[in-house]
């Protein structure tokens, strides 16, 4: 079966910094899907960036971009410039072929001015 | 943009009682997700639903149900609440191939 798994349960950065969030999975597939979500405290789970197992390159959206690891099973997530609209929940997520999605236990970031 | 509706923000029901959780999803996703999350838990899957009518048992549906009449209404039931039911209740859309689910914005459920 596969798992997601989030080791870091907070984070806090200041503003303007760089603040990286690790994620690893684990899985006997070699085709599959990961995707970053944001909860923030209006509670509303946000797409982030989604990365596709079968491309090497790294996916970014703007300040966001991921550290695709695939033999290492990691997928980091890194966000550059960190703004206070950047405090959330952050969950991380697998998808194989059957469209559901498990999640991690999610690491909840503050952004500090 | 995709929009998922939950039904309530806020619920607070007794034990015992039968309780309707209800989403509806205005772009015509295939699929669709309950969820419940709890602090250090993440969320875990309760049951989904990949097209009317149709429902498949998630990781933890023990004590739920569910219903899918239409395409675009997905309900969550829970036919006897009890207080470990407790829980922020989540509903999710998604078109098939491996596409992103979109979220509601959640339904914090209390069962007294």
């Amino acid at each position: 079966a596969q798992t997601v798994t989030q080791s870091q349960p907070e984070m806090s950065v200041q503003e303007a910094e760089t603040v990286t969030l690790s994620c690893t999975y684990d899985t006997s597939e070699s085709n599959y899907y990961l995707f970053w979500y944001k909860q923030p405290p209006s509670r509303q789970m946000i797409l982030v960036i989604r990365q596709e197992a079968y491309k090497q390159q790294n996916a970014t959206e703007n300040r966001f971009s991921v550290n695709f690891q695939k033999a290492a099973k990691s997928f980091s997530l890194k966000i550059s410039d960190s703004q206070l609209g950047d405090t959330a929940m952050y969950f991380c997520a697998f998808m194989h072929n059957t469209d559901k999605l498990i999640f991690g236990t999610g690491t909840r970031l503050q952004v500090f001015p | 943009d995709v929009k998922v509706t939950q039904s309530s923000r806020y619920l607070v029901k007794r034990t015992g009682e039968k309780v309707f959780l209800e989403c509806v999803q205005d772009m015509d996703h295939e699929n669709m997700f309950w969820y419940r999350q709890d602090p250090g838990l993440g969320l875990r899957l309760i049951y989904f639903s990949y097209d009317v009518k149709m429902k498949e048992k998630g990781d933890i549906p023990e004590g739920y149900s569910v219903s899918r009449e239409k395409k675009e209404r997905f309900s969550l039931i829970l036919e006897s609440a009890s207080t470990n039911q407790t829980s922020m209740y989540l509903c999710a859309s998604g078109q098939t191939s491996n596409q992103p689910q979109h979220f509601g914005d959640g339904t914090r459920l209390s069962i007294l």
